[in-house]
C-alpha cells in the first residue's frame, strides 16, 4: 500500500489555472474510476471536492475539475483564488478492499 | 446535517490500548460504510480501516492489521476502533469518516478528530 505520489507544492497567481497530479499504479488509480480529492485548511478536517474521478459534490465550486489518464489522476483549479490556498490530497480505491491516499500538495496563491 | 463526533483519544504508553468511538447523527447510519483516517503531526492522510454498512466486512491497512479492530453498532449509530499494542508511530489525529453513497468511493463527512499519542 504505497502512497500515491503528488507534487509537494504548486503555486499560481490569482485568476490563473493550476493542475496537480496524483500518480498511482495499475493496482489503484489505473484500475478503478474511484479517485477522490480533498482540500484541507490548516487545523481543519479535510473536505471532499471531487469523487469518482470527475464528479463534484453538491456545493463544490465548478472551478474544481478532475481527470484521469492511465495511472495518473489530476485536479485542476481554475480562476485561482486566495481561499484555494490549502493542502490537497488525492485518494484511490486499491486492490483487496483498501484505500490509498496521496502524499499531498500544498497550493500557494502568489 | 450529517455530523460525526469522535472521542476516546489520549496519551498511552507504547504497547498500551485505547478504544475510539464515533457517534453519528443526521443521516441513516446503517446505510453507509464508515472509516477511520489518521494524520500524524505535520504529515499526510493515511487510511486506517473501513467497515461496510451491515458490519460484516471490516478492512484494515497493513500498518494496523492484527492490532486494531473496527466494529459498529447500528442501533446506537456508533463505530468503535479498538487499538491494541500501540506503537509510537500510531501517534496521530484520528478522523472518523462516512463513506459516500457506496463503499470505496471516498469520504463525504468528517469528524473533527481525536488525538492519540503513544509515548513513554
Amino acid at each position: 500500500q504505497s502512497a500515491l505520489t503528488q507534487p509537494a507544492s504548486v503555486s499560481g497567481s490569482p485568476g490563473q489555472s493550476i493542475t496537480m497530479s496524483c500518480a498511482g499504479t495499475s493496482s489503484d488509480v489505473g484500475s478503478y474510476d474511484l479517485v477522490s480529492w480533498y482540500r484541507q485548511y490548516p487545523g481543519k478536517a479535510p473536505k471532499i471536492i471531487i469523487y469518482e474521478v470527475t464528479k463534484r459534490p453538491s456545493g463544490v465550486s465548478n472551478r474544481f475539475s478532475g481527470s484521469k489518464s492511465g495511472n495518473t489522476a489530476s485536479l485542476t483549479i481554475s480562476g485561482l483564488q486566495a481561499e484555494d490556498e490549502a493542502d490537497y490530497y488525492c485518494c484511490s480505491y486499491a486492490a483487496y478492499h483498501s484505500y490509498v491516499f496521496g502524499t499531498g500538495t500544498r497550493v500557494t496563491v502568489l | 446535517e450529517a455530523q460525526l463526533l469522535e472521542s476516546g483519544g489520549g496519551l498511552v504508553q507504547p504497547g498500551g490500548s485505547l478504544r475510539l468511538s464515533c457517534a453519528a447523527s443526521g443521516f441513516t447510519f446503517s446505510h453507509y460504510a464508515m472509516s477511520w483516517v489518521r494524520q500524524a503531526p505535520g504529515k499526510g492522510l493515511e487510511w486506517v480501516s473501513s467497515v461496510i454498512a451491515g458490519g460484516t466486512g471490516t478492512y484494515y491497512a497493513d500498518s494496523v492489521k492484527g492490532r486494531f479492530t473496527l466494529s459498529r453498532d447500528n442501533s446506537k449509530n456508533t463505530v468503535f476502533l479498538q487499538m491494541k499494542n500501540l506503537r509510537v508511530e500510531d501517534t496521530a489525529l484520528y478522523y472518523c469518516t462516512k463513506d459516500l453513497y457506496f463503499e470505496w468511493r471516498g469520504f463525504d463527512v468528517w469528524g473533527h478528530g481525536t488525538m492519540v499519542i503513544a509515548s513513554s
